[in-house]
């Protein structure tokens, strides 16, 4: 089974600050999807971004965007101009590319932002 | 995407007693997942459920204690049975929508076994 760690179980930024997010997966496969889910305490999980490993091109969404490095295998999580409002614990995900198969899951790292 | 309702979103339950945790979805998915978090914890899934078959059971999960109902394309349930506070978890209904890579989840159902 594949597996996704998150080596950092607790991270913090100061408002308007960049952080950076870990994550590394292991895989024999070529074509997958990996993501990064946000959970605040509403318990909503919530996409933040998504990454195809055949695009070489780091995804970007506003203010979110990933370093992906395929040989690698690592996914991390930059967040820019940190929010009160991105405060949450953020999980790192993986997913087969063949439709149907499961998500696997790091184990989270919950970010906090300091005003 | 998906708008998944999922209820209730939290119980307090005694022991031995069981719970079922519904979840709609405003579209018709053809997987849903099913999946618990304990306190502090990541997700593991418990099953997936597609409509018209038996749902299939990941490895520690058995039907026995976890009986899943899919009638439909658009809505499941959980049932935990026979509780014990071991079972005091967050349960997760999740969609994979069809055409699309990315999962959507419901709110979370939060048990608490006293």
């Amino acid at each position: 089974a594949q597996t996704v760690t998150q080596s950092q179980p607790e991270m913090s930024v100061q408002e308007a600050e960049t952080v950076t997010l870990s994550c590394t997966y292991d895989t024999s496969e070529s074509d997958y999807y990996l993501f990064w889910y946000k959970q605040p305490p509403s318990r909503q999980m919530i996409l933040v971004i998504r990454q195809e490993a055949y695009k070489q091109q780091n995804a970007t969404e506003n203010r979110f965007s990933v370093n992906f490095q395929k040989a690698a295998k690592s996914f991390s999580l930059k967040i820019s101009d940190s929010q009160l409002g991105d405060a949450a614990m953020y999980f790192c995900a993986y997913r087969s590319g063949n439709t149907g198969n499961q998500f696997y899951f790091g184990t989270g790292t919950s970010l906090t932002v300091i005003p | 995407s998906a708008v998944i309702s999922q209820k209730p979103s939290r119980d307090i339950c005694q022991r031995g007693t069981s719970l079922t945790i519904q979840c709609q979805v405003d579209s018709q998915v053809t997987m849903m997942f099913w999946y618990r978090q304990q306190p502090g914890q990541s997700l593991t899934l418990i099953a997936t459920a597609n409509q018209g078959s038996e749902a299939t059971y990941e490895s520690g999960f058995v039907i026995d204690k976890f009986p899943i109902s899919r009638p439909n394309l658009t809505f499941s349930t959980l049932t935990v049975s026979n509780m014990s506070p071991e079972d005091s978890s967050i349960y997760l209904c999740s969609v994979e929508v069809w055409e699309n890579t990315e999962a959507f989840f419901g709110q979370g159902t939060r048990l608490t076994v006293v």
